[in-house]
C-alpha cells in the first residue's frame, strides 16, 4: 500500500521569505502523480502543483517548486516570497496511474500548517 | 465552467433525519470522489464512480449512500446518522488522465444532533 509522510505538523514564515515543505512517500509503482494542495480556512482544496514522476524535471509554478527525488521517494514543496495569503493547511497527495478506467484513490499525507507572519 | 459546486454549504441534522448532499461538475470529468474530512486531518475517500457506476467503496456504513445519476452529478443521501459522522464532506472530479490533478468542491460541513 501506498504511504504519504508530511514530518512538518507546523511551519510558519516570515512574509517575503522562503519555506519549504517536506513529504516522504513509499511505493513499489514506477508510474504515478504527485501533488501538492492548499486548503484555507475557506476549506477548498486547491491544486498548487503536480509533478508526473516519469517527468525528472522538477515543476514549477509561479512562487511554488517542488524538490523531486525519485529515488529518495521525496517530494518537497518551495514557496517563494511568500505572502499572508499563503497561509494554509498544506498536503501531500499521491496517485496510482492505473490508466484506463481504473480510477484510484488520492492518497494523503497528514498535512502541514504554514502560518504566515507580516 | 471550472469548478466543483457543493450543496448545501451548512448542514444540521438529527439522527432521525434523512438528507442529502449533492455535487455538479461540467468539466466532463468521468470520475467524480466523495471524501470525509475532520477537522486538521486528511481527506479520506468514502466512494469513487468513474463512467457513472460505482468503482470503490471504502468500506463505508451504509447510512452513507451515493448515487451518481449523470456524468455532472453526484449526491450522497444520509440516514441515520450518528454524531460522529460530523465532519466536512468533499467532492471531486477528475479526468481520465488523473495526473492533470483532481478538482475539489468547497464542501459541506455536516453536523450530526
Amino acid at each position: 500500500a501506498q504511504t504519504v509522510t508530511q514530518s512538518q505538523p507546523e511551519m510558519s514564515v516570515q512574509e517575503a521569505e522562503t519555506v519549504t515543505l517536506s513529504c516522504t512517500y513509499d511505493t513499489s509503482e514506477s508510474d504515478y502523480y504527485l501533488f501538492w494542495y492548499k486548503q484555507p480556512p475557506s476549506r477548498q482544496m486547491i491544486l498548487v502543483i503536480r509533478q508526473e514522476a516519469y517527468k525528472q524535471q522538477n515543476a514549477t509554478e509561479n512562487r511554488f517548486s517542488v524538490n523531486f527525488q525519485k529515488a529518495a521517494k521525496s517530494f518537497s514543496l518551495k514557496i517563494s516570497d511568500s505572502q499572508l495569503g499563503d497561509a494554509a493547511m498544506y498536503f501531500c497527495a499521491y496517485s496510482r496511474n492505473a490508466g484506463g478506467t481504473s480510477y484510484g484513490k488520492l492518497t494523503f499525507g497528514q498535512g502541514t500548517i504554514l502560518t504566515v507572519h507580516p | 465552467d471550472t469548478e466543483v459546486t457543493q450543496t448545501p454549504k451548512h448542514l444540521v441534522m438529527g439522527m432521525t433525519n434523512k438528507k442529502s448532499l449533492k455535487c455538479e461538475q461540467h468539466m466532463g470529468h468521468r470520475a467524480m470522489y466523495w471524501y470525509k474530512q475532520k477537522a486538521k486531518k486528511p481527506p479520506e475517500l468514502m466512494f469513487v464512480y468513474s463512467y457513472e457506476k460505482l468503482s470503490i467503496n471504502e468500506s463505508v456504513p451504509s447510512r452513507f449512500s451515493p448515487e451518481c445519476p449523470n456524468s455532472s452529478l453526484l449526491n450522497l443521501h444520509l440516514h441515520a446518522l450518528q454524531p460522529e459522522d460530523s465532519a466536512l464532506y468533499l467532492c471531486a472530479s477528475s479526468q481520465v488522465d488523473r495526473g492533470s490533478g483532481y478538482t475539489f468542491g468547497s464542501g459541506t460541513r455536516l453536523t450530526v444532533v
